[in-house]
């Protein structure tokens, strides 16, 4: 297996501008997570989906922010407008959840850098 | 809600000495527990779990880690590190069954020659 994908590995914008960070899950899993990293706030999760249904957005910081699961192999994390303090690393993960089974696996992330 | 403390935000260790890399958590129900390991640039990769039974977990790159329920503890262990072992180390709990993971603020742990 290729593992989580995520695209694309590095993305240099500038302010205003919308970004879209897509990530390809496990084949297999049924939950995906969107986290983001910074040096200030560390390793914080966004928001995750159950079967492609969105169960936990508490973490999306403001509506700027949305995400999407189409379908059980594609999801998207946009930013519109993207601002300077977006810039982090975003990772997304999956899991197939169950009892036992519920390990997360990372894709090696998008840096976000907004001028 | 469960939550995790890593106590030492930064763990510097001369090489081939042991190391331990403190993890506490709090929750009122039953527990799975996670280390992951963050190289430089990369994402996040798993190194050991505990799921139920032996409270002795033994994980990739010879670490290991021990469940211990009434401290309310997971403290990763490793008898002698190398250069390699460099990488920032995030502890995680989440509820039996459920879907997601709280994660701790890390650790960064550096190998000194």
């Amino acid at each position: 297996d290729a593992g989580v994908i995520q695209s694309p590995r590095h993305e240099v914008t500038e302010m205003g501008q919308e970004v879209t960070l897509r990530c390809k899950p496990i084949s297999g899993h049924n939950s995906l997570f969107w986290y983001r990293q910074t040096m200030m706030r560390g390793l914080e999760l966004l928001i995750y989906f159950n079967n492609n249904v969105p169960i936990d957005d508490s973490g999306m910081p403001e509506d700027r922010f949305s995400a999407k699961m189409p379908n059980a192999s594609f999801s998207t994390l946009k930013i519109q407008p993207s601002e300077p303090r977006d810039s982090a690393v975003y990772f997304c993960a999956s899991s197939f959840t169950g009892i036992g089974h519920n390990e997360q696996f990372f894709g090696p992330g998008t840096r976000l850098t907004v001028l | 809600a469960q939550s995790v403390t890593q106590l030492d935000s930064q763990v510097p260790v001369f090489e081939e000495a042991p190391v331990e890399l403190r993890c506490n958590y709090s929750s009122s129900v039953s527990v799975y527990l996670f280390w992951y390991v963050q190289y430089p640039n990369q994402g996040l990769q798993l190194l050991l779990k505990y799921l139920s039974g032996s409270t002795l977990v033994k994980g990739i790159n010879g670490f290991e880690a021990e469940f211990n329920k009434s401290q309310t503890s997971f403290h990763l262990r490793k008898p002698s590190v190398h250069i390699s072992d460099t990488a920032e180390y995030f502890c995680a709990v989440s509820r039996t069954g459920a879907n997601n993971l709280f994660f701790g603020t890390g650790t960064r742990l550096t190998v000194i020659p």
